[in-house]
Parts: structure tokens; sequence; C-alpha cells
């Protein structure tokens, strides 16, 4: 069965990196686009960042980029997202996705930006 | 931030039909497929609705989907209790994803 683990999650202060990992098993991960999306306390959902199944095309919400960077490894069955110079409003619950549809969701990570 | 605007809630009775609406723009829902899903709290979204009204497998029928132009509505027919949660559609526009507002579904 399909399944998205994410990880990396924490607290960290305004300013600080962090870096979060997806982890996908049950299907064929270089087959497919994936996305990060977050979700900040209490609120709705916000999509960040897309990367097709080879890298060539990324593309981010203008509240991360220049911020953010999606990376994947395909050998690893791997997601990554690279969060810098990290700000109060970045705190949120953050899910990977498999693209086309946003068919299946991990079960997110906490990211809390705070000093 | 959101491009999408949905009502924040709508409520009804067991066994009714209540539908969510999803208003966008040309650039938005008038040029893409839109999709649902459904969130309960502290769980993660599941899809609901895909390419504007197709269900994945499992999705009960009670559950549809249409567009018209720019806007899109769910609609869930014969009401039940575990129906009770929020409602996100979204879209692509342009190289960016949109989500709408969300809308919680209240049983009454």
């Amino acid at each position: 069965q399909v399944q998205l683990v994410e990880s990396g999650g924490g607290l960290v202060k305004p300013g600080g990196s962090l870096r979060l990992s997806c982890t996908a098993s049950g299907f064929i991960f270089s087959d497919y686009y994936m996305s990060w999306i977050r979700q900040a306390p209490g609120q709705g959902l916000e999509w960040v960042a897309y990367i097709s199944n080879s890298a060539s095309t990324i593309y981010y919400a203008d509240s991360v980029k220049g911020r953010f960077t999606i990376s994947r490894d395909n050998a690893k069955n791997s997601l990554y997202l690279q969060m810098n110079s990290l700000r109060a409003d970045d705190t949120a619950v953050y899910y990977c996705a498999r693209e086309g549809s946003l068919d299946y969701w991990g079960q997110g990570t906490l990211v809390t930006v705070s000093s | 931030q959101s491009v999408l605007t949905q009502p924040p809630s709508v409520s009804g009775t067991p066994g009714q039909r209540v539908t969510i609406s999803c208003s966008g723009s040309g650039s938005n829902i008038g040029s893409n497929f839109v999709y649902w899903y459904q969130q309960f709290p502290g769980t993660a979204p599941k899809l609901l609705i895909y390419r504007n009204n197709q269900r994945p497998s499992g999705v009960p029928d009670r559950f549809s989907g249409s567009k018209s132009g720019t806007s899109a509505s769910l609609a869930i027919s014969g009401l039940r209790s575990e129906d009770e949660a929020d409602y996100y559609c979204a879209a692509w526009d342009d190289s960016l994803k949109v989500f709408g507002t969300g809308t919680k579904v209240t049983v009454l």
C-alpha cells in the first residue's frame, strides 16, 4: 500500500534552518511528481512546492520562494524540503503528497518557529 | 494565499443534500481541473474528487463534483454524521497550486 512518512520537524528559532524528509513506499516513486503542502495551526491548506519526477520542473509558492528548496532522491525514494531563513509564519504542519491529484498524503510533521 | 473562495461553513440535517461552492477565476478554475479534499481534525486531508467530477475508488457516490466556468461545487447527498469535516477545493493557477479557503460542514 502507498505510504508517505514525513520526518524532520521540530522547534527552530527565527532565522534558522530545517530539512524535512518524506520517505515513500508502495509505489514507483520515480514515476510521480510530488508536492509539499502546509497547514498553520487552525488555518487552511497552503501549497508550498512541487517537483517533477526527474526534478527538471520545480515550482514554489511566492511565500517561500528564495528561502525553501524542494529536492528528491529517487534512489532513496525520498523527497526533501530544505527550509532556510525561517519565520514565525512558517509554523505549520508540513505534509508531502503524491501529485497528479494529491491522492496520497503523509501524516505530517510539525514545524514550530519561535524564539 | 487562497485565491479560491469557499463559504466558511455549511450545515444540514442527516439525509439532507448540501453543496459547497468554490469560486475562482479564469486562470485557475476556468482553465484547469478542480479537486476536492476532506479533512478531519488532526488528520491529513483525503482526496474526495479529482478532475472536476471523478471519485477515487472507495469514495461513496453521495459525494459529487461539478464545474461551470470559474466556479465549482461539491455536493453531499444523504448527509451523514460522519461527513462532518472540513472540505477544501484546489486547482492549478499557472505554475502555482491554490487551495480554497475551506468549508466546515456541520451535521445538525
